[in-house]
């Protein structure tokens, strides 16, 4: 079975820094270009970051650009994203997301297998 | 950026009736290989997304056939045959086609 299971969400202080851990299992996790996507509370889905299968080409929204890392370790099937600066608005829940995509360019198949998510909340 | 822009905000419908919800995007969603990459989610209160349809038409693994997926262009529309009570929640569609990736604002389906 297909499964990604985050960790690392919790309370943290404005201008504080937080590293989220998606731990992959069920599927070849170096073939697929992996992501971060958050929800904030009662808004829509946004994507936060994607990384391609190897790790080698990453690209982030503009509103968590020079902030957010995102990377991955292909011996360990984990997904990580270190947050640093964060704000009030980036609270929210993020969502590991596998992607239906090998390749890291347009177009894109969208998210087929998502986690459960993990909660950020930042306090000023 | 492409712009999604779904419609209704809210659909209030009763069971066993048909649901109808567009998606438009403010450039066409064709790829220069022929294909649509515009996909449809949805998110159960509570719980995690879920692909439903993607490339338009195409259902993922276990998804009911009463949910259909249609439209070209700039156009779309996902369609519920049959609305039954695990159909609630908040539907978005996604295009693929253009960088950066985008979502529409989401549709709330409930029970009337």
């Amino acid at each position: 079975e297909v499964q990604l299971l985050e960790s690392g969400g919790g309370l943290v202080q404005a201008g504080g820094s937080l590293r989220l851990s998606c731990a992959a299992s069920g599927f070849t996790f170096s073939r697929y270009v992996m992501s971060w996507v958050r929800q904030a509370p009662g808004k829509g889905l946004e994507w936060v970051s994607l990384i391609s299968g190897s790790g080698d080409r990453t690209y982030y929204s503009d509103s968590v650009k020079g902030r957010f890392t995102i990377s991955r370790d292909n011996s360990k099937n984990t997904l990580y994203l270190q947050m640093n600066s964060l704000s009030a608005e980036d609270t929210a829940v993020y969502y590991c997301a596998k992607w239906d995509d090998t390749r890291m360019d347009t177009p894109y198949h969208g998210v087929d297998v998502w986690g459960q998510g993990t909660t950020v909340t930042v306090f000023s | 950026e492409v712009v999604m822009t779904q419609s209704p905000l809210s659909l209030p419908v009763t069971l066993g009736q048909p649901a109808s919800i567009s998606c438009t995007s403010s450039q066409s969603l064709v790829y220069s290989d022929g294909s649509t990459y515009l996909h449809w989610f949805h998110q159960r209160p509570g719980q995690s997304p879920r692909r439903l349809i993607y490339k338009v038409s195409n259902r993922d693994s276990g998804v009911p056939d009463r949910f259909s997926g249609s439209g070209s262009g700039t156009d779309f529309t996902l369609k519920i045959s049959r609305v039954e009570a695990e159909d609630v929640g908040v539907y978005y569609c996604m295009q693929g086609t253009h960088w950066p990736l985008t979502f529409g604002g989401g549709t709330k389906v409930e029970i009337k």
